[in-house]
């Protein structure tokens, strides 16, 4: 069974510098898509980027970029210039693809705090 | 731009009642998920739905949950007689395909007292 791991319950940074939440994951699957959401206090989840296991190229999107590492099984976020919208909750997610299901698994979370 | 809308918002039921949690996903998807997250917990599956049909469920969707489609829009989350433990938010996803990103609801509160 696969499992995702998030070992920081809690981070917080300085407006405009640069934080890393950390993600780790155990699969034996070899084809799998990585996510981060977030969730700020409305509680709606929020893709903010996905990482296909297959790309050894590491995902961004604009001020979000992974650290993909395939063989570590480790996938962390780093969120640079941060911003007080920033605050929020973040889950990593795993997806397996080599099924007919495709559900999410998910960590348990790093709640985010953006300090002014 | 498209998105999935849930209702109600909040929930409020006495333990034993039957509620039905609706669901409209984004028109071209063909992928259906129902989640669970208890207040300060993470966020857990419950159930998928393709075709018509359960792909797959989890532990806790015991015979207390289904689901269904009834006319090609919605898509339901029905707890025939509901428990304290089942006090959480839901949230519906939707996916265009099944090995893509799954597009989420903003979830609805459920109360049970």
């Amino acid at each position: 069974a696969q499992t995702v791991t998030q070992s920081q319950p809690e981070m917080s940074v300085q407006e405009a510098e640069t934080v890393t939440l950390s993600c780790t994951y155990d699969t034996s699957e070899n084809n799998y898509y990585l996510f981060w959401y977030k969730q700020p206090p409305s509680r709606q989840m929020i893709l903010v980027i996905r990482q296909e296991a297959y790309k050894q190229q590491n995902a961004t999107e604009n001020r979000f970029s992974v650290n993909f590492q395939k063989a570590a099984k480790s996938f962390s976020l780093k969120i640079s210039d941060s911003q007080l919208g920033d605050t929020a909750m973040y889950f990593c997610a795993f997806m397996r693809t080599t099924s007919g299901t495709y559900k999410y698994i998910f960590g348990t979370g790093t709640r985010l705090k953006v300090l002014a | 731009e498209p998105e999935v809308t849930q209702t109600p918002s909040h929930q409020v039921t006495q333990m034993g009642q039957e509620v039905i949690l609706r669901c409209v996903p984004i028109s071209n998807h063909l992928y259906f998920y129902w989640y669970r997250q208890i207040l300060g917990q993470k966020v857990e599956f419950l159930v998928s739905f393709y075709n018509n049909e359960i792909s797959e469920k989890s532990e806790i969707f015991d015979d207390q949950f289904s689901v269904e489609r009834p006319d090609g829009s919605n898509f339901t989350l029905k707890i025939r007689s509901t428990k304290l433990e089942d006090s959480a938010m839901y949230f519906c996803a939707s996916s265009v395909q099944g090995a893509n990103e799954q597009f989420f609801g903003p979830g609805t509160r459920l109360t049970v007292l």
